[in-house]
C-alpha cells in the first residue's frame, strides 16, 4: 500500500513551458485533491475532485486544468507556466467528505523561471 | 470570507517546555477542525475535532475545541526536538469538499 505518489518530485520549468504533475493513490479514495503551497503560508486548495469524472475549481485554480478518468489517478496541468506558479504542490486523499482525514502525498517542488 | 489563523507564527522553546499553539477560525458551516504537522515534506495528520470541549489525546499531544468561541488549541507537553516542525491546522470550507488551512506555526525545540 503506497499511499499518495507524486511525480516529479522536483521540476525546473521555462515560462511559457507546460507540464503535468501525476498524483495517484491506492487507497481507493473518492475524494482527491491538490494544493499548493508558497513559503511561509498555509496550503491553498487549487482543484478537487469528488470521484471519476467529477471536478471542481478551489480558491486558486487560474492556469491549472485537471481531470479524473480514473479512481486512482488525478493530474494537474499546468499551462503557460508563469513564474507566480512557483511553489510546491500537494496531492491529497480522502475517504469521504474534508471532515475526515485527508492523505497527502510527498509534493512536487516546482520551479518557473 | 473563510479565513483560519494561527498564532504564533513561530516559536522557540527549550526541550522539556510544554507549548500551546492557538488557531482560530471563521468557516462558513464549520464541519470540523484538524491538525496536520509538517516536517520537511508532506503534512501528517495529528487530530480531527467535531465535538466542542471534548479533549483529543496521543501521546504528549492533546487538543481542543471550543465552538462557540471559534478557536483550537494544540498542547504539546515535555517537547523534544523532534517535534520541531511546522502545525497545520485546518477546517472545512462552506462546501465541505476541502480544507481552509492556516498559515502554520513554526516550531523549534532547542537541546
Amino acid at each position: 500500500n503506497a499511499g499518495v505518489t507524486q511525480t516529479p518530485k522536483f521540476r525546473i520549468l521555462k515560462i511559457g513551458q507546460s507540464m503535468t504533475l501525476q498524483c495517484a493513490q491506492d487507497m481507493n479514495h473518492n475524494y482527491m485533491y491538490w494544493y499548493r503551497q508558497d513559503p511561509g503560508m498555509g496550503l491553498k486548495l487549487i482543484y478537487y475532485s469528488v470521484g471519476a469524472g467529477i471536478t471542481d475549481k478551489g480558491e486558486v485554480p487560474n492556469g491549472y486544468n485537471v481531470s479524473r478518468s480514473t479512481t486512482e489517478d488525478f493530474p494537474l496541468r499546468l499551462e503557460l507556466a508563469a513564474p507566480s506558479q512557483t511553489s510546491v504542490y500537494f496531492c491529497a486523499s480522502s475517504y469521504d467528505r474534508a471532515s475526515y482525514e485527508q492523505y497527502f502525498g510527498p509534493g512536487t517542488r516546482l520551479t518557473v523561471t | 470570507e473563510d479565513k483560519v489563523v494561527q498564532s504564533p507564527l513561530s516559536l522557540v522553546v527549550h526541550e522539556g517546555d510544554t507549548v500551546t499553539l492557538n488557531c482560530s477560525y471563521e468557516v462558513t458551516n464549520f464541519r470540523s477542525l484538524l491538525w496536520y504537522k509538517q516536517e520537511k515534506k508532506a503534512p501528517t495528520f495529528l487530530f480531527m475535532l467535531t465535538s466542542s470541549g471534548i479533549e483529543k489525546k496521543s501521546g504528549r499531544l492533546s487538543s481542543i475545541l471550543d465552538k462557540k468561541e471559534l478557536f483550537s488549541i494544540l498542547n504539546i507537553t515535555a517537547t523534544q526536538t523532534g517535534d520541531s516542525a511546522v502545525y497545520l491546522c485546518a477546517a472545512t470550507l462552506n462546501s465541505g469538499y476541502a480544507l481552509n488551512f492556516g498559515k502554520g506555526t513554526s516550531l523549534l525545540v532547542t537541546p
